[in-house]
């Protein structure tokens, strides 16, 4: 079965510090989307691609949190610099078209310390 | 601001016991609504998305229902079992978005043998 491919799995960095994620969606799921989960709190969405693009970064911290996907397949997320309240779970999920259900990865637990 | 809310926020239930749990939403400008169960560890993993007022779905022992005009979803399981035990997520899809899900905090269901 298909996934949504994630890493790293958890990270621990100093605040200050910079950090990246990196999620490869299903092939052919043009829609991924970067949520973060803050403990005790549902996920949120920070930023959705559709292709390349950026549909929706309103949630995004810009001046801190940056996001890309080149060529329209796997993605990257960068903190720079993390802040200790960055911790949180950080999920990637794609979807083949806006309105099916989405296809989670397994996460990337970052603590900042 | 668009609210999803979900009660109760945990469940400790024993095993063979049925439950249910609510999931709260706007009414206006529905889409779809989606339920995800997530294991400690695993990926979130999609149970039903539900689109019209009045709908049922069932996955094996775990079923939903849907009522659009006043915003509420129910979630059953039935004769509960260990492997049950997750934190359940409901999100609302709105349509005039791009597919952005808005999640509730969930509800953290505990199955005790």
């Amino acid at each position: 079965e298909a996934e949504v491919a994630q890493s790293p799995r958890y990270k621990i960095t100093e605040k200050s510090q910079a950090v990246a994620f990196w999620c490869d969606p299903i092939s052919g799921h043009a829609t991924l989307y970067w949520y973060r989960q803050i403990l005790g709190q549902g996920p949120e969405l920070l930023v959705q691609f559709q292709d390349e693009s950026v549909v929706d970064d309103s949630q995004l911290p810009k001046d801190r949190f940056s996001a890309e996907r080149l060529k329209g397949v796997d993605s990257t997320l960068k903190i720079q610099p993390a802040e200790l309240g960055d911790s949180a779970m950080y999920l990637c999920a794609s979807s083949l078209m806006t309105d099916y259900g989405y296809t989670f990865g397994s996460g990337t637990r970052l603590t900042v310390v | 601001i668009l609210n999803v809310e979900q009660s109760p926020q945990s469940l400790h239930v024993q095993e063979g016991d049925s439950t249910n749990f609510t999931c709260s939403f706007p009414s206006s400008n529905f889409y779809a609504l989606h339920w995800y169960r997530w294991e400690t560890a695993k990926s979130p993993e999609a149970l039903f998305v539900m689109t019209l007022n009045g709908d049922e779905k069932k996955k094996g022992r775990i079923s939903a229902t849907l009522n659009t005009k006043e915003g509420y979803s129910y979630l059953y399981i039935k004769g509960s079992q260990p492997e049950d035990s997750a934190t359940y997520l409901c999100a609302w899809h709105g349509s005039s978005n791009t597919g952005k899900l808005i999640f509730g905090q969930g509800t953290t269901l505990q199955v005790k043998p």
